[in-house]
């Protein structure tokens, strides 16, 4: 079964530039989460989507961040313009919902996409 | 104060050890993560538990959802278990998954 894909691997930009980052999920996996990591710490969710509908967006920085997904499969997370502190990992990650059926809400991510900004 | 703690942040241990790591929680879930994260590499998903206790070879994960806890136990620990362990809890309040900061693992041979 193929995992998450994600691409590109690395990015670098200067500040006030913009990026974007594609995420294709596990076929058949409805739910599919953005999510920023800095070093040195834990995942921060940007968003979530349940298909093609937004779940939880209250941590995108909307004034730079967007990210659509828009026939509820594959998604893209664009930054712009980008700022020095949006140096990060942007992981995808999907899943089935929790609470259908056995296995749900078990995550699966991909490689992640290493942003670095100067 | 994190909805997600973890401890300890750093641990070393000698090969063969036996290892926990702790999490605590601080709002209603329905179910809790545990991950591990290599340098440079993706995450993984170890377990997903939402009461009692799961095992995976040498891996334990424990939860107490009345004191909103959950403990991961790694036995006879090796090298290759070098890595970043992290808990997450899905949010009973619009399944929100909330991560802690992580543990950073060392074993050495």
């Amino acid at each position: 079964e193929a995992g998450v894909a994600q691409s590109p691997r690395y990015k670098i930009i200067e500040k006030r530039q913009s990026v974007a980052f594609w995420c294709n999920p596990i076929s058949g996996h409805a739910t599919l989460y953005w999510y920023q990591q800095i070093l040195g710490q834990g995942p921060k969710l940007l968003i979530q989507f349940q298909n093609n509908g937004v779940v939880d967006d209250s941590q995108l920085p909307k004034d730079r961040f967007s990210a659509e997904r828009l026939k509820g499969v594959d998604s893209t997370l664009k930054i712009q313009p980008a700022k020095l502190e949006d140096s990060a990992v942007y992981l995808c990650a999907s899943s089935l919902p929790l609470g259908q059926g056995a296995n749900t809400g078990e995550l699966f991510f991909g490689e992640g996409s290493r942003l670095t900004v100067l | 104060k994190n909805e997600v703690e973890q401890s300890p942040q750093n641990l070393t241990a000698q090969e063969g050890e036996f290892i926990t790591i702790n999490c605590s929680y601080s709002v209603g879930i329905s179910a809790l993560h545990w991950l591990q994260q290599h340098p440079g590499g993706g995450i993984v998903s170890l377990f997903m538990l939402s009461s009692g206790k799961k095992k995976h070879g040498r891996l334990i994960a424990t939860i107490n959802i009345q004191e909103k806890h959950s403990s991961l136990h790694i036995t006879a620990s090796h090298p290759r278990d070098s890595a970043v362990y992290i808990c997450a809890a899905y949010k009973t309040s619009g399944s929100r998954l909330t991560f802690g900061e992580g543990t950073q693992l060392t074993v050495n041979p």
